[in-house]
């Protein structure tokens, strides 16, 4: 299975403050059609997961562009520009070029 | 307005079988791979499986292949997700998910307990 890596596990924010959250991929995540299958998914507490960012840098419907996210092959980022209350919760990478799919450990993000 | 809304969840018996079902709109169901993703509590997000769009084909987690079984009916709109000889390790909160992850249901929690 692709091992996806992700750190720091927790991160302490205060509102305004910019951030980035490292993805490491076990293998690359470059599809035979030449695309990266690494998506950026968002849960907030209670919530259902959300998706912010598809194959690696697209951002999802009705996504604020204070995120974004870049990378490639094996190492991936996803950063958040001037974090709001709203962007609170836990972030997970995804891969979905390989079988099984697999997700990273997540990152919690809270207020400092 | 895209919807996705599982139901069938419930304590259950170690042993037993139960049936997840998610029903879909907003959306043409039949034209989307489809996936269940679960969440044991206080964890990550694990991937179960998928189903091609005509129901053709599935793809499963090695660890839920042959307890897990993922089928779907185009003309209810409805994916399902068939689970056998359910464990303690089962207790999750299982979600469907478009394959591209654009959308989530609101997850149905299966506790397997005593």
């Amino acid at each position: 299975d692709v091992v996806m890596t992700q750190t720091p596990p927790s991160l302490s924010v205060a509102i305004g403050q910019s951030v980035s959250i490292s993805c490491k991929s076990s293998q690359s995540l470059v599809y035979s059609d030449g695309k990266t299958y690494l998506h950026w998914l968002l849960q907030s507490p209670g919530r259902s997961p959300k998706r912010l960012i598809y194959q690696v840098s697209n951002l999802g419907s009705g996504v604020p562009d204070r995120f974004s996210g870049t990378g490639s092959q094996k190492d991936f980022t996803l950063k958040i520009s001037r974090v709001e209350a709203e962007d609170l919760g836990v972030y997970y990478c995804a891969q979905t070029t390989h079988f099984p799919r697999t997700f990273g450990g997540g990152t919690k993000l809270e207020l400092k | 307005e895209v919807k996705l809304v599982e139901s069938g969840g419930g304590l259950v018996l170690p042993g037993a079988s139960l049936k997840l079902s998610c029903i879909v709109s907003g959306f043409t169901f039949s034209d989307y791979w489809m996936r269940w993703v679960r969440q044991a509590p206080g964890k990550g997000l694990e991937f179960i499986g998928e189903i091609k769009p005509d129901g053709s084909k599935t793809n499963y987690a090695p660890s839920m292949k042959g307890r897990f079984t993922i089928s779907r009916d185009n003309a209810k709109n409805t994916l399902y997700l068939q689970m056998s000889s359910v464990r303690s390790e089962d207790t999750a909160t299982y979600y469907c998910a478009i394959a591209t992850f654009a959308y989530w249901g609101q997850g149905t929690l299966v506790t397997v307990s005593s």
